[in-house]
């Protein structure tokens, strides 16, 4: 059973860079034709798709948030991740890490990331 | 960019009734839509993909039909733990962007 757990601060301040880190367990990131997904979620909000990195390290970015993400992979420690540059408190949200198989078939727990000084 | 809607927002059900939720596509998408089930405090879970095909371990009252720009999720008889928001997304992979619908809260009438 794959599992995926995000990690990184809980609190960030405005016009700092967001990271987290997704560690998957339970496989290999290599395995199969997977992309790994950010996504996240505003409170009272819907789910927005942040980005996708193949473990070759090709990416797609929401074209909204392009210009500010950077997701990167290390499949030595079956991990990837997020960077969200010059955040403001519409950043704030839950974030959450999932696998993509076509749909996003395994998800993370999520993580409240709140950006605030 | 491909743009989802659902509707109602709300759906109020008692239990045991059927529940039927839309989604819609700003263009066609094929047979390329999942649905979720998003509790309070927990990831997201997959229920429905290919737009009509049960995820593993998800009851049979759950499915799921449509294609092109019009979907539909039926909830046949409602259990207590089906109340929860649905999400509709689309995974059509060109352009590569991944849209959810704003979502259907379905709760206890």
């Amino acid at each position: 059973q794959v599992q995926l757990q995000e990690s990184g601060p809980g609190l960030v301040k405005p016009s700092q860079t967001l990271s987290l880190t997704c560690t998957v367990s339970g496989d290999s990131i290599s395995s199969g034709d997977y992309s790994w997904s950010w996504i996240r979620q505003p409170a009272g909000k819907g789910l927005e798709w942040i980005g996708r990195i193949y473990t070759n390290g090709n990416t797609n970015y929401n074209p909204s948030l392009k210009s500010r993400v950077t997701m990167s992979v290390d499949t030595s420690k079956n991990q990837f991740s997020l960077k969200l540059s010059s955040v403001t408190a519409a950043d704030t949200a839950v974030y959450y890490c999932a696998r993509k198989n076509y749909y996003f078939d395994y998800w993370g727990q999520g993580t409240l990331v709140t950006v605030s000084s | 960019e491909i743009v989802m809607t659902q509707s109602p927002a709300t759906l109020s059900v008692s239990p045991g009734e059927r529940a039927t939720l839309s989604c819609r596509a700003s263009q066609s998408i094929s047979s390329n839509l999942a649905w979720y089930q998003h509790k309070p405090g927990q990831a997201p879970r997959l229920f429905i993909y290919g737009a009509s095909t049960r995820a593993t371990g998800i009851p049979a009252r759950f499915s799921g039909s449509g294609s092109g720009t019009e979907f539909t999720l039926t909830i046949s008889s409602l259990q207590s733990e089906d109340f929860a928001v649905y999400y509709c997304q689309q995974y059509n992979n060109w352009p590569p962007e991944f849209t959810f619908g704003p979502g259907t809260k379905v709760d206890i009438k």
